[in-house]
């Protein structure tokens, strides 16, 4: 079945930067994007970008353009999402996500469990 | 403020049925397929509904979806106190590049 599991719990002071790690399993790797949501504290789900692991595209939502980097490992089957200058705002979980795509037509489907970023001094 | 607008939190007694309403516009819910997400804050969310109104697997018939111009709605029937959680709707948007957006979420709260 796919399993994505996340890297664990991050504390960062302001300005700092975090990756965080998304290990896929039970599909082929590269044959769907992954995206990154985060749920910042008191706020909804924000969807952040999503990169495809076979090409290396990627799209950022235009509110992390320029803060975020998400890369990916092919040989390990893992994504990474890097956020730098942290602010405290950033506090919150951060959830890589893959589509499932019936018929061509994609929701997100398979989550990740999470991983809870602190931005704290 | 989020693309697609929810309201902020519904409720209703156990048994009873509840509706929550995701507006969008052409770019969004007019030209792409809804999908519906349950979450428990602290967990991972479940996807309930994709497709404007189909069910994965293992989701119960009590939970249904539809579609209508820019609009979507999910309907939950038969509410149980298990169905407290955080409601969300999405879909994808052209208007600039092709990204994924959300609603704000709706709390559902089962009195």
């Amino acid at each position: 079945q796919v399993q994505l599991v996340q890297s664990g719990a991050e504390v960062r002071k302001p300005g700092a930067s975090v990756k965080v790690s998304c290990k896929a399993s039970g599909y082929t790797f590269t044959s769907y994007n992954i995206n990154w949501v985060r749920q910042a504290t008191g706020q909804g789900l924000e969807w952040m970008g999503w990169m495809d692991p076979k090409s290396g595209d990627i799209v950022y939502a235009q509110k992390f353009q320029g803060r975020v980097t998400m890369t990916r490992n092919t040989s390990i089957t893992t994504a990474y999402m890097e956020l730098r200058s942290l602010k405290s705002d950033d506090t919150g979980v951060y959830h890589c996500a893959r589509p499932v795509c019936p018929h061509g037509v994609c929701s997100l489907g398979s989550w990740g469990q999470g991983t809870l970023v602190t931005v704290s001094s | 403020q989020s693309v697609l607008t929810q309201p902020p939190s519904v409720s209703a007694a156990p048994g009873q049925k509840v509706t929550i309403s995701c507006s969008g516009s052409t770019s969004n819910i007019g030209n792409n397929s809804v999908s519906w997400y349950q979450h428990l804050p602290g967990t991972a969310p479940k996807l309930l509904i994709y497709d404007n109104n189909k069910r994965p697997s293992g989701i119960p018939d009590r939970f249904s979806g539809s579609r209508s111009g820019t609009s979507a709605t999910l309907g939950i029937t038969g509410l149980q106190t298990g169905d407290e959680a955080d409601y969300y709707c999405g879909t994808w948007d052209s208007s600039l590049s092709v990204h994924w957006v959300f609603g704000g979420g709706t709390t559902l709260t089962v009195l």
